[in-house]
């Protein structure tokens, strides 16, 4: 089973739109990264999100961190097809040494 | 510009060959990590290794194996014994935490 989970799996929405990914752990988060990934290409890092309740924002991209319910969620603002890619949520646990990452949700952006 | 560098980008192989993955970093990470990624799943765990000469099997290592001499470099053979080895290849290294990603290598058997 995997300690990350994401949703929705896919995600299709009009340019312009709003929308939000959810990511849920099934363990204590010590933190949480994001990433996007166009298709066949390596991870691009987003954030990181180290503390309950922190916030980041880049450009259009927010992202929240809620330790007490173990999730973090992105949303974009406004999206445009240049935010189409995977959006991955990954996070270190204690007895792991290396980061677990959930499924990805894919975003696709009509024009 | 530091970076992973993962060659080739796309690579064939025969049914019974061994292939392997290059990876190799200038970024002075300790840390160095292989990632499987299949279409629908989440990244998972080949191998990492931690420090120079030592290395740890992750979730699913059977019919894959690395070698750590160097710390610039981890490369992944993947044997004949990998059963179903198409799929795509991340590496990645790490310090502090933050993990910087190669750009990958597609495997596909032919």
């Amino acid at each position: 089973s995997q300690e990350l989970e994401q949703s929705p799996q896919s995600l299709i929405v009009q340019e312009g739109k709003n929308l939000t990914i959810n990511c849920t752990s099934s363990k204590t988060l010590y933190g949480l990264y994001w990433y996007k990934q166009k298709y066949g290409e390596g991870l691009i890092f987003l954030m990181m999100l180290q503390k309950g309740g922190e916030e980041k924002s880049h450009e259009k991209i927010t992202a929240k961190l809620d330790e007490k319910k173990q999730q973090s969620s992105l949303h974009i603002t406004a999206s445009q097809p240049s935010h189409a890619g995977i959006y991955l949520c990954g996070a270190p646990y204690f007895n792991n040494n290396d980061m677990r990452f959930g499924a990805g949700t894919r975003l696709t952006v009509k024009p | 510009d530091g970076g992973i560098t993962q060659s080739p980008k796309y690579l064939f192989r025969k049914e019974g060959q061994n292939v392997t993955l290059s990876c190799e970093q200038n970024l002075n990470h300790d840390a160095m990590y292989w990632y499987r990624q299949d279409p629908g799943q989440g990244l998972r765990l080949i191998y990492y290794s931690q420090i120079v000469n030592d290395f740890q099997k992750g979730d699913i290592a059977e019919g894959y194996s690395v070698s750590r001499e160097k710390k610039e470099s981890f490369p992944l053979t993947v044997t004949s014994a990998q059963k179903n080895p198409t799929a795509f290849y991340l590496c990645a290294s790490s310090v502090m935490g933050g993990y910087t990603f190669g750009s990958g290598t597609r495997l596909t058997v032919v």
